[in-house]
């Protein structure tokens, strides 16, 4: 068990690009969550998931936003059409037992 | 929109002071109240998170002392060390589980050996 694993760790793109984010979450664990945290925030939260169904989505998750997580294991999270607001830290974690485990993060800029 | 009001924004503590980080939240789905530490690069981790059938719940350094009527919560950190100097998080959750969490927005800890 090596905890939650996020990938890429960094990514640049330009605007109007797609860009896509992988978890793997650790293993077990039935629910899976989505945040993104901008520099000097707390991480705001963006969506969940128990097992392979998607139970709640932010206000936040515009429909430039999508996620999955097909055969409830590992999850993605793409955004298309990427603007200069969308730069930040994606964080992913995933849940069991009360307690929250976060990945390192995907930081995204946006040019 | 819930709100989590987090202060001070920054503190600067001596080696071996106590560290005070207070909360303030307006409602709450569920009665659980975490506290993240977050390094640079590095996503939160749970420290220490109380579920208010208590008022006060202590792990080695780390006490929550938690007011219901007040709807505050606060973290303390006794003999603070410079390992403990970070970002630090309380968030409180508003939705349908426990996780779906409305964070503060950070207090950073700085101690000086």
């Amino acid at each position: 068990d090596t905890g939650v694993s996020q990938n890429p760790r960094h990514k640049i793109t330009k605007r109007g690009q797609n860009v896509t984010f992988r978890c793997d979450p650790i293993s077990e664990h039935n629910r899976l969550y989505w945040y993104r945290q901008t520099l000097g925030q707390g991480p705001e939260f963006l969506t969940y998931f128990q097992n392979e169904a998607q139970l709640e989505k932010s206000r936040l998750l515009s429909d430039r936003f999508s996620a999955e997580r097909p055969k409830g294991s590992f999850s993605t999270l793409e955004i298309q059409r990427t603007e200069q607001g969308d730069s930040a830290m994606y964080l992913c974690a995933s849940s069991y037992r009360g307690k929250l485990f976060f990945g390192s993060g995907t930081q995204l800029s946006v040019l | 929109q819930q709100q989590v009001k987090q202060s001070p924004q920054s503190l600067i503590v001596q080696k071996g002071g106590i560290s005070i980080i207070n909360c303030a939240y307006e409602n709450t789905a569920f009665d659980y109240f975490p506290w993240y530490q977050q390094f640079p690069g590095k996503g939160p981790a749970l420290l220490i998170a109380i579920r208010p059938d208590v008022s006060e719940k202590k792990e080695g350094r780390f006490t929550i002392s938690f007011n219901k009527s007040a709807k505050q919560f606060s973290l303390h950190i006794i003999d603070s060390q410079p390992g403990d100097s970070a970002t630090y998080f309380c968030a409180a959750p508003f939705g349908g589980s426990n996780y779906q969490l409305i964070w503060g927005a950070g207090t950073k800890l700085i101690i000086k050996p």
